[in-house]
């Protein structure tokens, strides 16, 4: 079947611009994480959905950032008034239920740029 | 809060050599998984280890958990150029609706 996607795959965009990254989990997948990804460094958490809970938003480094999870499925991460910092790539991943029981399905990834 | 953290941050190794990446948990774990990333991928799960003092085997990588559930460690035997990558691993405290909090990953170059 179809894994995670994210869209799009690639983002250039101008310091103090909005932005708006989209996932599509796997279906029937009820955990959805955001992390964000510089180069060459490890995974920084920022948010994660779990079924109707409310999200756990303790990632997120300012309030620059957001992000909603629509009907349980299709997510999207904002970044208002961009910075230059905000350059990385954001990943996206969904599980089965409990994600710490069921492996992560990764996304692709959207690579920002903030120029 | 719970944090995770892995050694070494990166290896060089020349081909056919072995490797250990080791990751240690403030708080015991319920359980753990490993995630590869191959440079310009996304990171793809490996495995789960639940239980205290567990073993499991994949071809040339050996993974486990220690038995007091704080700690792990991944080994690839004779390290082959497709072994290049990130290894991350990843701990779970067990509490429903908690989430996996990932080690800071062990960069593996392989020198052929």
């Amino acid at each position: 079947g179809a894994g995670v996607s994210q869209s799009p795959s690639n983002k250039v965009t101008e310091k103090g611009k909005d932005v708006e990254l989209r996932c599509d989990p796997i279906s029937g997948h009820t955990a959805l994480y955001w992390y964000r990804q510089s180069l060459g460094q490890g995974l920084e958490f920022l948010i994660y959905f779990q079924g109707n809970s409310a999200p756990d938003k303790s990632g997120l480094p300012s309030d620059r950032f957001s992000a909603e999870r629509t009907g349980g499925s299709v997510s999207t991460l904002t970044i208002q008034r961009t910075q230059q910092e905000d350059s990385a790539v954001y990943l996206c991943a969904s599980s089965y239920r409990d994600p710490g029981s069921y492996e992560q399905y990764f996304g692709p990834g959207t690579r920002l740029t903030v120029t | 809060g719970q944090q995770v953290m892995q050694i070494p941050q990166y290896q060089h190794v020349q081909e056919g050599e072995d490797f250990t990446t080791y990751c240690n948990s403030s708080t015991t774990l319920s359980n753990i998984q490993w995630y590869k990333q191959r440079p310009g991928g996304h990171p793809v799960f490996l495995i789960q280890l639940v239980k205290s003092g567990e073993v499991k085997k994949q071809k040339r990588l050996t993974f486990q958990f220690g038995e007091a559930k704080k700690n792990s460690s991944l080994h690839i035997t004779a390290t082959q150029t497709t072994d290049v990558g990130t290894y991350f691993c990843a701990g779970h405290e067990g509490n429903a609706g908690n989430m996996l909090t990932f080690g800071g990953g062990t960069r593996l170059m392989v020198k052929p």
